[in-house]
């Protein structure tokens, strides 16, 4: 079975300061992506990053950065410098054979200034 | 611009009644979902197609139904006999994937606030 947990439901952070959003996954499958999707007040989903299986390298975009770790299962997510435009809600999923998306439950980041 | 269109934004229904979401896109996607979210859930999966003339049930596909008639448009509607339909409708589309089977990353419409008076 697929799974992924997002442990933070909430986090509140003063504008400025890094914050990391976990992300573990379940799969049984060796190949599957992992993405980040960003869901501001306006309620569209905002695809941020896709991650395939055999991909391990860690990438930088800007203040965000993604840490993929097979050996954990983690996918997780960091934003430096916070500010108060990433005030949103971030859902991590996973896609596995089948053409389904498996989403996590969310996680509501607010940045305080 | 290319991307996906949804409407109305917002829709009020009484009860008893069937209403239809519309859901557009011209990426030329292949693929097109349509989720269900409830306040401080995450995203549950109603139906899916891959292509024209074809859809198959996600987890909570009980009171919906859908057609893709066209490869540009999937629309849901929300029947009488789901119980609890108030709720935010998001459509999503995407190629398939280059990976056989897997699906690609999905792109999202700005979606749709249904309320049940």
């Amino acid at each position: 079975a697929q799974k992924v947990t997002q442990a933070q439901t909430e986090i509140s952070v003063v504008e400025k300061e890094d914050v990391t959003l976990d992300c573990v996954y379940e799969t049984r499958d060796t190949t599957y992506y992992l993405f980040w999707y960003k869901q501001p007040p306006s309620g569209e989903l905002v695809f941020l990053i896709r991650r395939n299986s055999f991909d391990e390298q860690n990438e930088i975009s800007g203040r965000y950065s993604w840490n993929f770790q097979k050996s954990t299962s983690s996918f997780n997510f960091t934003i430096t410098a916070s500010q108060v435009v990433d005030s949103a809600v971030y859902f991590c999923a996973l896609s596995v054979t089948g053409n389904q998306f498996y989403f996590g439950t969310g996680t509501s980041l607010t940045v305080i200034p | 611009d290319g991307g996906i269109t949804q409407s109305p934004k917002y829709l009020f229904r009484k009860e008893g009644q069937n209403v239809t979401l519309s859901c557009e896109q011209n990426l030329n996607h292949d693929a097109m979902y349509w989720y269900r979210q409830d306040p401080g859930q995450g995203l549950r999966l109603i139906y899916y197609s891959q292509i024209v003339n074809d859809f198959q049930k996600g987890d909570i596909a009980e009171g919906y139904s859908v057609s893709r008639e066209k490869k540009e448009s999937f629309p849901l509607t929300v029947t009488s006999a789901q119980k609890n339909p108030t709720a935010f409708y998001l459509c999503a589309s995407s190629i398939l994937g280059q990976v056989v089977e897997i699906a690609d990353t999905q792109y999202f419409g700005p979606g749709t606030r249904l309320t049940v008076l």
